[in-house]
């Protein structure tokens, strides 16, 4: 069965400093790999996603993403961290779009001024 | 084009009584996705929908639960008799076919008193 791990459950960083949110999943194919955020009160917005191809991703706001197959790794990460980007992420894996998507346990994400 | 709405946003019930959640997809997208969030975890996938079928329940609690997506309105999901343990944000979203990102709306938070 798929299944996601987001090993930290919260990570604190300052503003400005670099960000790296860890991802692993166990998957018997090919997976679809997405990355989301959920603000406080709001749905979940997609950051970016993997389904072939480059293995380097480049979502919004900054954001991008690598997968590594031999680590069954898709790691998120942002040069430099603003303020706004104070949220929870979530790491999802699906057989492909139209299947139902299995959720990380989500990172939460503070940022120091 | 307005994103998937849900209404109501914030839905509180006395233990027993029934939860109805709406979901409108986006305009053109006719399949239909609901996960659960409780509180502290992740997202979990609980039905998947097309217009008047259902694709893939394998995440829907045998009792009280129930989904359906009509030809004409929004989808429901259908909650009797609830209990605390149903208190949770229920998030749906929404795709213009099966080989498509999923769509998220802002979520409904039921508490049951």
């Amino acid at each position: 069965a798929q299944s996601v791990t987001q090993p930290d459950i919260h990570i604190t960083v300052s503003e400005g400093a670099s960000l790296e949110l860890r991802c692993n999943y166990s998957y018997g194919a090919t997976p679809y790999l997405f990355w989301y955020v959920q603000s406080p009160g709001q749905g979940l917005q997609l950051l970016l996603k993997y389904f072939s191809g480059d293995t380097l991703v480049q979502g919004i706001k900054g954001f991008e993403a690598e997968f590594k197959r031999s680590q069954s790794s898709f790691n998120l990460r942002k040069p430099s961290v603003h303020w706004s980007d104070a949220a929870e992420y979530f790491c999802a894996v699906g057989a492909n779009y139209g299947q139902n998507f299995v959720f990380g346990p989500g990172t939460r994400l503070s940022v120091l001024p | 084009n307005a994103g998937v709405m849900q209404n109501p946003r914030h839905l509180v019930r006395r233990r027993g009584q029934e939860a109805r959640l709406r979901c409108s997809p986006m305009k053109g997208h006719s399949h239909v996705y609901w996960y659960r969030q409780l509180p502290e975890e992740g997202l979990k996938f609980m039905v998947y929908l097309q217009k008047e079928n259902i694709i893939d329940e394998s995440g829907m609690p045998k009792e009280r639960f129930s989904a359906e997506f009509p030809k004409e309105g929004p989808s429901i999901l259908r909650i009797q008799q609830v209990v605390r343990g149903d208190s949770a944000a229920y998030f749906c979203a929404s795709s213009p076919d099966s080989d498509y990102e999923q769509y998220f709306g802002p979520g409904t938070r039921l508490t049951v008193t």
